[in-house]
C-alpha cells in the first residue's frame, strides 16, 4: 500500500522561502501531485512530477527524487494568501487515477 | 465559470436520515471521483466513474453509500441511515482521462453534519 508523510505544520514570514517535504512509499510509482487547499475550500492543483528533478512554475517549484521516495514543494516570495494546507498525493496501486493523499502540511505565513 | 460544482454546499441532518449530494463535473471530463475529507486529514478516495461506469469502490464505501452517474455527466452520492461518523466534507473531482495518470480538478465540496 501507500504511505505518505508530510510535516503537520510550518510557519514562515512574508517574503521568505519555505520548503515543504513529502516522503512516500509505493509499490509502483505513477507520479506525484501537490495540491493547495485553503480552509473550507477545494484542493487546487499545483504541480505534477513524474520524472526526477525540479519543475518551476512561477513562485512555486516542485522537486522529485524517485530513488529516495522524496518530493518537496518550494514556495518563494511568500504572501499572506499562501497560508493554506499543502497536500502531497500519489496514485493508488490499483490504477493510475485514484489518489492517496498525505494528511497535508498547514502553512502559516505571518507578516 | 465551468469548474466542478457541488450541491448543496452544506447539509445538516439527523442520525438515521438519508442524504443525497450532487456533483456536476467540468464539461467533457469523462472521469468523476468522490472523496471524503475529515478535519486535519487529506481527502480519502471513495469511488470513481468513467463515463457512466463505476470502475472502483473503496473499502471505505459501506453498503449505506451508493453513487450513480446515469448519463455520464453529473453524479449523485447517497448516504442511507446516516451516522455521526459520516460527518465530513464530501469532495467531487473530475478529469479528462486519456490514459495513464491524469490531473483531477476538485469541486468546493459538500459539508455534511450528522447530529
Amino acid at each position: 500500500g501507500q504511505n505518505i508523510d508530510q510535516p503537520t505544520e510550518m510557519t514562515a514570514t512574508e517574503g521568505a522561502i519555505v520548503q515543504i517535504n513529502c516522503t512516500y512509499q509505493t509499490s509502483g510509482f505513477n507520479g506525484l501531485f501537490w495540491y493547495q487547499q485553503h480552509a473550507g475550500e477545494a484542493p487546487t492543483f499545483l504541480s505534477y512530477n513524474v520524472l526526477d528533478g525540479l519543475e518551476e512554475k512561477g513562485r512555486f517549484s516542485s522537486f522529485l527524487s524517485r530513488s529516495k521516495g522524496y518530493s518537496y514543494l518550494l514556495l518563494k516570495e511568500l504572501q499572506m494568501k499562501d497560508s493554506a494546507s499543502y497536500l502531497c498525493a500519489v496514485p493508488l496501486n490499483s490504477g493510475y487515477s485514484t489518489l492517496t493523499f498525505g494528511k497535508g502540511t498547514m502553512l502559516l505565513v505571518s507578516p | 465559470d465551468t469548474g466542478v460544482s457541488q450541491n448543496p454546499r452544506h447539509k445538516i441532518t439527523k442520525r438515521g436520515q438519508n442524504v443525497t449530494f450532487r456533483c456536476d463535473p467540468i464539461s467533457e471530463h469523462n472521469r468523476l471521483y468522490w472523496y471524503r475529507q475529515t478535519l486535519g486529514q487529506g481527502p480519502e478516495f471513495l469511488t470513481y466513474f468513467q463515463n457512466e461506469a463505476q470502475l472502483e469502490k473503496s473499502r471505505l464505501l459501506s453498503d449505506r453509500f451508493s453513487a450513480e452517474r446515469p448519463k455520464g455527466s453529473f453524479s449523485t452520492l447517497e448516504i442511507q441511515r446516516t451516522e455521526q461518523g459520516d460527518s465530513a466534507m464530501y469532495l467531487c473531482a473530475s478529469s479528462p482521462w486519456t490514459g495513464g495518470t491524469d490531473t483531477q480538478y476538485f469541486g468546493p465540496g459538500t459539508r455534511l453534519t450528522v447530529l
